[in-house]
């Protein structure tokens, strides 16, 4: 069964922790993105890779890092640097970034910091 | 730069009647269009899509949706709801990025969907 699965569905750390939402897809697609998303808020996204080994900033990057060393993980983590990171995370895929638009999602992570 | 726009926040429906949801883009060549469905705590499901063509495009689940270019809109229909579409509804819009030929998706704001019995 070909899909995007991310873990854990729920996560909760303390103020000042580093956190790493795992995402992994089995769709060979090339393109992977990380959305947050806020109560009463489309999505918004926070970086996305096009291939392996690279990826680039979306709209609100700050306090967040990736990486993409293979091309079926997508792994986002959340610094103590981000000022308000509790949220819904989505993971998504694609074919590709210069593909037909459409993308595939997981089912998200709730963090949540206190 | 593209938008997306969902008036409605929430709405709420009896089950059985009819449901339009409202959205309206702002694209100025030919839009790829898309309706998510979102269940609550759930990831975002696509209903359907618009590329080009028949206007009136047919989804899953029983919905449609109609591209309507004169009125920069896609709005969502069901013609009888079910209480298992109650739901966060979200319109998208596919944007290109003229520098890199990144695209991506511009997504509306959403709107709840709930369903009295």
């Amino acid at each position: 069964d070909g899909g995007i699965t991310q873990s854990p569905k729920y996560l909760f750390r303390k103020e000042g922790q580093n956190v790493t939402l795992s995402c992994e897809q089995n769709l060979n697609h090339d393109a992977m993105y990380w959305y947050r998303q806020d109560p009463g808020q489309g999505l918004r996204l926070i970086y996305y890779s096009q291939i392996v080994n690279d990826f680039q900033k979306g709209d609100i990057a700050e306090g967040y890092s990736v990486s993409r060393e293979k091309k079926e993980s997508f792994p986002l983590t959340v610094t103590s640097a981000q000022k308000n990171p509790t949220a819904f995370y989505l993971c998504a895929s694609s074919p590709s970034i210069a593909g037909n638009y459409e993308q595939y999602f997981g089912p998200g992570t709730r963090l949540t910091v206190t | 730069a593209q938008s997306v726009t969902q008036p409605d926040i929430h709405i709420t429906v009896s089950e059985g009647a009819s449901l339009e949801l409202r959205c309206n883009y702002s694209y100025g060549a030919t839009p790829y269009l898309f309706w998510y469905v979102q269940s609550p705590g759930q990831g975002l499901q696509l209903l359907l899509k618009y590329f080009s063509g028949d206007t009136l495009v047919q989804g899953i689940k029983g919905f449609e949706a109609e591209f309507k270019r004169s009125q920069s809109s896609f709005n969502l229909r069901k013609p009888s709801v079910h209480w298992s579409d109650a739901a966060e509804y979200f319109c998208a819009v596919g944007t290109t990025y003229m520098d890199t030929g990144r695209r991506a998706l511009t997504f509306g704001s959403g709107t709840r969907l709930q369903v009295q019995p």
